[in-house]
């Protein structure tokens, strides 16, 4: 069964800084990897997802994630950091056609 | 685009009553919708897959007699807590999946649901 683990519950940064958030996965057979944010009291919002092709994926807002199979990773980055960067953070691993399982999050707050 | 909504964005309702929440997909056909259950400061837990016209898949130790899904076309699906309680109280948040592109599900904006 496929399961992804965030290793960090919570990360300070300061603004300006650059921010590296871990994932890690299991799962069987090539995954589908997704990196979702969340604000307080809101829904996600899709930062990026890789499916095939360039391991280093660019996503919306100036993050990126590279996929490294080696290493069962999809490490989410970002150069500089914003204060409105700050919320929780979740990576997802899923299949085609079938649902996603979702890790526990990071939360990011940034500092001035 | 991708844009599913969800209805309501909060209630609060007494204890043994049942609330309904609704999840619209408004610029695409959602053939598979899923339901998501979110603790303060946990990550989501997925409750159920619907596709339209079928009942919905339930994950284990969910009640399915207690939450009620019903997807009964590709733009509406809706939650029904029934005889709701206190630790029924929780972030709820839907998401949606074309047919067109089943590699990403397009997530709504949650309902807080407080049972007193």
């Amino acid at each position: 069964a496929q399961s992804v683990t965030q290793p960090d519950i919570h990360i300070t940064v300061s603004e300006g800084a650059s921010l590296e958030l871990r994932c890690n996965y299991s799962y069987g057979a090539t995954p589908y990897l997704f990196w979702y944010v969340q604000s307080p009291g809101q829904g996600l919002q899709l930062l990026l997802k890789y499916f095939s092709g360039d391991t280093l994926v660019q996503g919306i807002k100036g993050f990126e994630a590279e996929f490294k199979r080696s290493q069962s990773s999809f490490n989410l980055r970002k150069p500089s950091v914003h204060w409105s960067d700050a919320a929780e953070y979740f990576c997802a691993v899923g299949a085609k056609n079938n649902d996603m399982r979702f890790g526990a999050g990071t939360r990011l707050t940034v500092k001035p | 685009g991708a844009v599913v909504s969800q209805h309501p964005s909060w209630v609060i309702c007494k204890s043994g009553t049942s609330v309904k929440i609704e999840c619209r997909s408004l610029d695409f056909q959602a053939t598979t919708m899923f339901w998501y259950r979110q603790f303060p400061k946990q990550s989501l837990m997925l409750m159920a897959t619907s596709n339209e016209g079928s009942k919905a898949t339930y994950e284990q130790g969910v009640e399915k007699d207690k939450f009620l899904i019903n997807h009964a076309s590709l733009t509406l699906s809706t939650l029904t807590v029934t005889s709701a309680h206190p630790e029924d109280s929780s972030f709820y948040i839907c998401s949606a999946r074309s047919a067109g592109n089943t590699d990403t599900q397009y997530f709504g904006p949650g309902t807080r649901l407080t049972v007193l």
